[in-house]
């Protein structure tokens, strides 16, 4: 199975700010998925990001809040911009490889303030 | 569209009992069916899967499923719990269809482990 390397694990930053999460797979894989994990929540899809496609948001997330970059079969990056305290989550990258195995990143920790 | 319910937020076991989490997942055709768990402060480690075959699907850890199609249901058990098992449990099943290839979770079990 791939493995994950997500960047960073945690920050803490101030409103108005944004941040960049990276993903860095081992292997190249078409489907990596962005999903967010509020404080006790389950994990919501944000987005879908196929290399070669723009990203596919799910309802409730746009592009402009959370623009995705996908430029090759084995690297990503989430932005979450113009930061709120409403944005304190967990942000989880995760790819799906030989048909449906799953992998996912160690997560990301953002605390806004 | 796929989804998946567990009913129960928070289960609560004593060490040494059996276990039972409990999951319904809502799709016409054969799903694609995960548990997953989740420890405070880490990621998500898969505990097992069922894509088909035998209905009765063995994990790490001592878990195991049950796939029950007539119930809709994939419940994850374990005859006795350690105090080790006490995380966040959650159970997702496999989005199919066009681009679309993601897991979609249910809302999770809490699980605390009593002494």
């Amino acid at each position: 199975s791939a493995v994950i390397s997500q960047k960073p694990s945690r920050d803490i930053c101030q409103r108005g700010t944004s941040l960049t999460i990276q993903c860095q797979v081992d292997s190249q894989v078409t489907m990596m998925f962005w999903y967010r994990q509020q404080p006790g929540q389950s994990l919501t899809l944000i987005a879908t990001a196929n290399q070669g496609s723009e990203a596919t948001y799910e309802s409730g997330f746009v592009i402009d809040k959370f623009p995705i970059s996908r430029p090759n079969l084995t690297f990503s990056t989430l932005t979450v911009s113009n930061m709120s305290p409403e944005d304190s989550s967990i942000y989880l990258c995760s790819v799906r490889t030989g048909g449906y195995g799953y992998t996912f990143g160690s997560g990301t920790r953002l605390t806004v303030v | 569209a796929q989804s998946v319910t567990q009913p129960d937020i928070h289960i609560t076991v004593s060490e040494g009992a059996s276990l039972e989490l409990r999951c319904n997942y809502s799709y016409g055709a054969t799903p694609y069916l995960f548990w997953y768990v989740q420890s405070p402060g880490q990621g998500l480690q898969l505990l097992l899967k069922y894509f088909s075959g035998d209905t009765l699907v063995q994990g790490i850890k001592g878990f195991e499923a049950e796939f029950k199609r007539s119930q809709s249901s994939f419940n994850l058990r374990k005859p006795s719990v350690h105090w080790s098992d006490a995380a966040e449990y959650f159970c997702a099943v496999a989005r199919t269809g066009g681009s679309q290839g993601n897991l979609i979770f249910g809302k999770g079990t809490k699980l605390s482990v009593k002494p």
